[in-house]
């Protein structure tokens, strides 16, 4: 069954340093997102990603943050000046199509510590 | 404002048995809902998902009832099993975003 593949499992940083989280979304689908999930809270949306630019964002998603799709497969998430409190996990996900309920495949996920 | 996917956040069920989890919902302009499923460590996995136009949507071991007068989900899971441990979400989508709530914690007993 495709996946979609996260790496690192786990990255931790220093305070102020910039890392970029990788993820390769499932080959055919169109529709690509970020999600955080701070220990023991909700997951929350960050950014939806189509046709090669941000559609949707959400307020957590400052100017310390940004997307790509560098080479066609990979869909990265970079955090320009990590603080404490990025400390998440972050999952990626893609969709194959314009309609929710064609489902989301979530990957397994990027535990991020901020030391 | 709009509070979604409200859930119970613990229940604890007898390995075997039947588990129900519930799940409120306040916006009455949602017409998809999705039923997703986190094991410690790992992403949310689908498990099933209704339209607005169903009451009830059966899968493998699995049944989602959608009362849309009440604004109420539940999602039958049945024999349960160990594996079957984890954090069960309602997620109705606002446009492409899903909205998680804080899910119910199932554990299974032996």
């Amino acid at each position: 069954e495709p996946e979609v593949t996260q790496t690192p499992s786990h990255q931790v940083t220093q305070m102020g340093q910039e890392v970029i989280l990788r993820c390769v979304p499932i080959s055919n689908h169109l529709y690509f997102y970020w999600y955080r999930q701070i220990l023991g809270q909700k997951v929350e949306f960050l950014v939806s990603f189509y046709n090669n630019e941000i559609s949707e964002k959400s307020e957590i998603f400052d100017d310390q943050f940004s997307v790509e799709r560098p080479d066609g497969s990979n869909f990265t998430l970079k955090i320009r000046s990590t603080k404490l409190e990025d400390s998440a996990m972050y999952f990626c996900a893609s969709m194959p199509g314009q309609a929710v309920n064609y489902g989301y495949t979530f990957g397994s996920g990027t535990r991020l510590t901020v030391v | 404002g709009e509070s979604v996917g409200l859930h119970l956040p613990t229940l604890s069920v007898q390995e075997g048995d039947n588990s129900i989890i519930n799940c409120a919902y306040s916006n009455s302009a949602s017409d998809y809902f999705i039923w997703y499923k986190q094991e410690s460590g790992k992403g949310p996995q689908f498990i099933i998902d209704i339209r607005s136009n169903m009451d009830k949507r059966q899968g493998q071991r699995v049944t989602v009832l959608l009362n849309k007068t009440v604004k109420h989900l539940s999602l039958q899971i049945a024999a349960t099993q160990p594996g079957d441990s984890a954090v069960y979400f309602c997620a109705p989508p606002l446009s492409r975003q899903l909205t998680f709530g804080s899910g119910t914690q199932l554990t299974v007993l032996p």
